[in-house]
């Protein structure tokens, strides 16, 4: 058993689409992270959350602490927001990783 | 400051041979992280230092994998003797206090390739 879940695994969006990506998981965390994996491989850590909801440009990420939820949103998505977007949730001093979200914004 | 700094960016190895990937922190970060990323189990954690102690080494995969951090400025990841199965991009990450509390900033990672 996966300890987090995200969906869905593929995305394809429409040029200035608004864009959700789902995180779920089964244990008590102290933080949780999206990644962001370019195409090239490089990594880009996006946000950190333990409550709340954080806005960085056109992303924003919300965490629901009681559901064991987390959302990432793009609004507005362009082609360059193409890659794979990854939660990470941090349990005690252990990460545990989702499998990661492809998403494909056409033009 | 110039980010996380992995070298080589590419390794080609033969199995049984030793593997160093080095990696330099972000200047004044207090926490490194090693990674390991395969299309079969994702992105894992093998360890993390803090302040140049190793912490946490659970997801080290097995005696064949070492890590050390001599000093707050470089981190080396060993394998040897190599595997095939080692192969893998390996990314380093450094961040300010500690992996919980704050973002942390990747390297582009190492691809080893063991043949």
């Amino acid at each position: 058993k996966n300890e987090v879940e995200q969906s869905p695994q593929n995305l394809t969006a429409q040029e200035g689409e608004f864009i959700t990506i789902n995180c779920s998981y089964s244990v008590g965390i102290s933080a949780l992270h999206w990644l962001q994996q370019h195409p090239g491989g490089g990594i880009v850590s996006l946000f950190m959350l333990s409550s709340g909801k954080k806005k960085h440009g056109r992303l924003i990420a919300t965490i629901n602490i009681q559901e064991k939820h987390s959302s990432l949103h793009i609004t507005a998505s362009h082609p360059r927001d193409s890659a794979v977007y990854i939660c990470a949730v941090l349990v005690g001093n252990q990460f545990y990783f989702g499998t990661g979200t492809s998403l494909t914004v056409i033009p | 400051d110039a980010g996380v700094i992995q070298s080589p960016r590419h390794e080609v190895t033969e199995m049984g041979q030793e593997v160093t990937l080095r990696c330099k922190p972000i200047s004044g970060h207090n926490s490194l992280f090693w990674y390991r990323q395969t299309m079969m189990r994702g992105l894992e954690l093998l360890i993390y230092f803090n302040n140049n102690v190793p912490i946490d080494d659970s997801g080290m995969p097995e005696d064949r994998f070492s890590a050390k951090m001599p000093n707050a400025s470089f981190s080396t990841l060993k394998i040897q003797p190599s595997e095939p199965r080692d192969s893998a991009v390996y990314f380093c990450a450094s961040s300010p206090t500690g992996q919980g509390l704050t973002e942390a900033f990747f390297g582009q990672g190492t691809r080893l390739t063991v043949v």
